[in-house]
């Protein structure tokens, strides 16, 4: 059974940094591209990162935390995360960590985990 | 401002059924057949309903349907059921260096 079980989510001053981590079980992690998407409260999903399977050399961001999150990956830990820096008070959201299911280069998010909450106010 | 434009909110009855519009660009949904509908009740994950336009995972009724027409994809739900009554995200790869946008959401409610 696919598992995705977030973490680290936290009440954060604005300025600050956090880093979230999703710990995936039930598949060969390696194998696939992996992404966050967020939900800030009461509002729709929102596209955050992803990053390729393998060592994981191809990362993408939205334009809204482009050069203030960093995704990365440790296979050896089964273990998706994100570096988030210069918190702001719109980045305040539900994390979901998701998993892609790609066939002939056409993805879609196959498995999504429960989310993890970050708030970010003083 | 989402990439992707869908009806806030839509509505019908037990049995009816329903198309949700999701209408985007040449970059996005017009461009590729990589649209894919995620249904979220409260509270919980998002759940894919439909992938590459139009194909159902193993374990989706086949009530729910996809299509598309040039930068508009339509997610059809037949036999509506009071456990229809989600939300309804469409999502789409971009040529744009972000890869994968979605659209603001259509809350359904079976009346």
């Amino acid at each position: 059974e696919v598992q995705l079980l977030e973490s680290g989510g936290a009440l954060v001053q604005p300025g600050g940094s956090l880093r979230l981590s999703c710990a995936a079980s039930g598949f060969t992690f390696t194998t696939y591209a992996m992404a966050w998407v967020r939900q800030a409260p009461g509002k729709g999903l929102e596209w955050v990162s992803g990053i390729s399977g393998g060592g994981g050399s191809s990362t993408y961001y939205a334009d809204s935390v482009k050069g203030r999150f960093t995704i990365s990956r440790d296979n050896s830990r089964n273990s998706l995360y994100v570096q988030m820096k210069s918190l702001r008070a719109e980045d305040t959201a539900v994390y979901y960590c998701a998993k892609f299911a790609c066939t002939g280069g056409v993805c879609h998010f196959d498995y999504w985990g429960q989310g993890t909450l970050v708030t970010v106010s003083s | 401002q989402s990439a992707l434009t869908q009806p806030a909110s839509a509505s019908g009855s037990p049995g009816q059924s329903i198309t949700i519009s999701c209408t985007g660009s040449s970059s996005d949904v017009g461009g590729y057949n990589y649209v894919s509908w995620y249904q979220q009740h409260p509270g919980k994950a998002p759940k894919v309903m439909i992938y590459e336009v139009s194909n159902r995972p193993s374990g989706v009724s086949y009530r729910f349907s996809g299509s598309k027409s040039g930068n508009t994809a339509s997610l059809t739900i037949s036999g509506l059921q009071a456990e229809d009554e989600a939300d309804y995200y469409c999502s789409s790869y971009t040529s744009t260096s972000t890869l994968v946008v979605f659209g603001g959401g259509t809350k359904l409610t079976v009346l």
